[in-house]
């Protein structure tokens, strides 16, 4: 298995931009989570979805931020429009909920940058 | 609520060095507990886990025990390598009710172990 598998891994956008970043969970894996961090406030749970559906988004910084999950094997983030504080790596994690519910698998991140 | 307190880093060994990285929590019910790590430009994969008291996780020589007596799930290693040399990051699942699907994380440790 490839593992989860974020897109794109950098990106270095201005102020005021839409940001898009795309992840695609462990195939079987039914749970997802987004996260981001920073040095400031460390690892912090956006949002998260059980079979597709998002269970809870209060993490969701403000309505700039939308996340969606139209089937099993993809997710969206979107910020629009970007802010210099969203900079931050971005992670995406998923999960078999359940008895494997304890373990994350995440991907390696999308390190974003908004000037 | 929950939280988790680890000790402030960085933290810089020699090699064959012993480790030891504290990481202290608070958690309503009985909380599964974690050690992720974090290779650079990486995202966190599970180095070890402890669900109930008195259990001890282990892997790749690293050991952790769940002391509930002291609310503490200290990470040690016996003989560092250089390619231990990564960002520890200790989490719980708090496992009483809703919200249970969540991890709550601490801040992170960086260890830079040097030849």
């Amino acid at each position: 298995d490839a593992g989860v598998i974020q897109s794109p891994r950098h990106e270095v956008t201005e102020m005021g931009q839409e940001v898009t970043l795309r992840c695609k969970p462990i195939s079987g894996h039914n749970s997802l989570f987004w996260y981001r961090q920073t040095m400031m406030r460390g690892l912090e749970l956006l949002i998260y979805f059980n079979n597709n559906v998002p269970i809870d988004d209060s993490g969701m910084p403000e309505d700039r931020f939308s996340a969606k999950m139209p089937n099993a094997s993809f997710s969206t983030l979107k910020i629009q429009p970007s802010e210099p504080r969203d900079s931050a790596v971005y992670f995406c994690a998923s999960s078999l909920a359940g008895a494997g519910a304890n373990v994350l698998t995440f991907g390696a991140g999308s390190r974003l940058t908004v000037l | 609520g929950n939280s988790v307190t680890q000790m402030e880093g960085p933290v810089t060994l020699s090699e064959e060095a012993f480790l030891t990285i504290n990481c202290t929590y608070t958690a309503t019910g009985y909380p599964s507990l974690f050690w992720y790590v974090q290779y650079p430009g990486e995202g966190l994969q599970l180095l070890l886990k402890a669900t109930k008291a008195d259990d001890k996780g282990s892997n790749k020589g690293f050991e952790a025990t769940y002391r509930k007596e002291t609310t503490s799930f200290h990470l040690e290693k016996g003989s560092v390598q250089v390619s231990d040399s990564a960002v520890y990051f200790c989490a719980l699942r708090d496992n009483s009710g809703a919200g249970s699907y969540q991890l709550t994380f601490g801040k992170g440790t960086k260890l830079s172990v040097i030849p």
